[in-house]
């Protein structure tokens, strides 16, 4: 079983609709959750990060945390063409015994926005 | 944004050459990462690091080697490049069980 796996898409949604991307992971130690975008050729950036259950709101994205269903979600309101990008979840997993943290990401959900 | 930067940026080589990549960081990260990007794989982790002279190994480690001397760079040596090391190669960093903020990459081909 993938640590972390997400819908590969594409996901298609109209311009202007809400897009809503999910991830599941499988270690219940996680901390820490992250949503990156990566457009082609590029790296990948952070937008968000959310480290308690529940909601996290910054301008229109919205990250969604349930640790008990082990599911963390993106919503993008009002989206745009310029959204259209891999979306990738990340968790932060403790290392066992080294104190130390990695980060395990899925494969990405490739959404398009369309105009 | 972390001020990362990575070196080469592209780069051609064969089949068992040595390469050299690296990740130069201005945050005063801790941790610092590399991974390698392949279409259908997502984002894998090659060997990091959690202070100078300390690392350990990911989850695709083999035939790559890593080298931290001082809290801003991070090496990653391939000894004996492969074909099946042809990627995009990544490096980031972090403070610790927070955001972590990637470089530009490389992109490395071993004929």
């Amino acid at each position: 079983q993938k640590e972390v796996e997400q819908n590969s898409g594409p996901l298609s949604v109209p311009e202007g609709a809400i897009a809503s991307l999910n991830c599941t992971y499988s270690d219940r130690v996680s901390q820490s959750f992250f949503w990156y975008r990566q457009y082609s050729g590029k790296s990948p950036e952070l937008i968000m990060s959310i480290y308690s259950n529940g909601d996290k709101e910054d301008g229109r994205f919205t990250a969604q945390l349930n640790k008990a269903s082990q599911y963390v979600s993106l919503l993008i309101r009002d989206s745009q063409p310029s959204d259209s990008a891999t979306y990738l979840c990340a968790v932060n997993i403790p290392s066992q015994g080294s104190g130390t943290y990695k980060y395990i990401f899925g494969t990405g959900t490739r959404l398009k926005v369309l105009a | 944004d972390a001020g990362i930067t990575q070196s080469p940026r592209h780069k051609v080589t064969e089949t068992g050459t040595p390469v050299t990549l690296r990740c130069h960081q201005t945050e005063n990260h801790r941790y610092m990462y590399w991974y390698r990007q392949d279409p259908g794989h997502g984002l894998r982790l090659i060997h990091y690091s959690y202070g100078v002279k300390d690392t350990d190994k990911g989850e695709v480690s083999d035939g790559y080697s890593v080298s931290r001397s001082k809290t801003e760079d991070f090496l990653l040596t391939l000894e004996s490049a492969t074909s099946s090391q042809t990627s995009v190669y990544f490096c980031a960093s972090s403070g610790g069980a927070v955001e972590q903020f990637f470089g530009p990459g490389t992109r490395l081909t071993v004929l």
